[in-house]
């Protein structure tokens, strides 16, 4: 079965920095490009960013409001997926999610995990 | 950037059909997948490249894209239905994921 599950949330002042973590199971880890994907409370979903494997190039994309601030990386000998977030503002409000499938598609997703960046 | 419009809201009585639009410039030149979400959960994949169903979708969700707008269509509405759906595509001219705004469906 597969699981992903986001940790690392929790509250943050403006300019302050969060790394979020996904841990994977139940597929190889190492073959999935990721995304993480965000919804600011009562909003809709907003893609985040996106990496691929590695035997894929590694490529890292990210969404025009991230860009220069958030860094997705990937430890694949740990299954786990890491968003470092940086200069942070309320705008970043959000629950974070993890994301992977086949495709351009997310067949899985987390449970999220909630950041609240509060000044 | 590419752009998906998505109705805020529509509304289906019990057992009617449900048809949630999804538009875009040419967007019948792109996989458009769709996901369900209900309050306090994580959405759920319910149409992916177009048309397919993943395992353990009911065969009442069913997709359809062409030109410039894709449709999620719901037969036979139920009750649990009740939810905001998303549609999503990968624009490759930017290679970023895009997702419409959302559609609240209300069963009324």
């Amino acid at each position: 079965e597969v699981q992903l599950v986001e940790s690392g949330g929790g509250l943050v002042k403006p300019g302050g920095s969060l790394r979020l973590s996904c841990a994977a199971s139940g597929f190889t880890f190492s073959n999935a490009w990721m995304n993480w994907v965000r919804q600011a409370p009562g909003k809709g979903l907003e893609w985040v960013g996106r990496i691929q494997s590695k035997t894929d190039g590694g490529t890292t994309t990210y969404a025009a409001p991230v860009e220069g601030r958030f860094t997705i990386s990937r430890d694949d000998s740990k299954s786990t997926l890491h968003l470092q977030m940086n200069s942070l503002n309320t705008e970043d409000t959000a629950m974070y999610y993890c994301t992977t499938g086949s495709g351009s598609q997310s067949y899985y997703w987390g449970q999220g995990t909630l950041v609240t960046v509060y000044s | 950037s590419y752009v998906l419009t998505q109705p805020p809201s529509v509304s289906v009585a019990p057992g009617q059909t449900a048809r949630i639009t999804c538009g875009g410039n040419n967007i019948g030149s792109k996989s458009v997948h769709w996901y369900q979400q209900k309050p306090g959960q994580a959405p759920v994949l319910v149409v992916y490249d177009d048309s397919d169903r993943p395992s353990g979708i009911p065969e009442r969700f069913s997709g359809s894209n062409s030109g410039n707008t894709a449709t999620l269509t719901i037969s036979r509405v139920e009750a649990g239905d009740e939810a905001d759906y998303y549609c999503q595509v990968w624009d490759g001219s930017s290679d970023h994921v895009v997702f419409g705004g959302g559609t609240k469906l209300t069963v009324l």
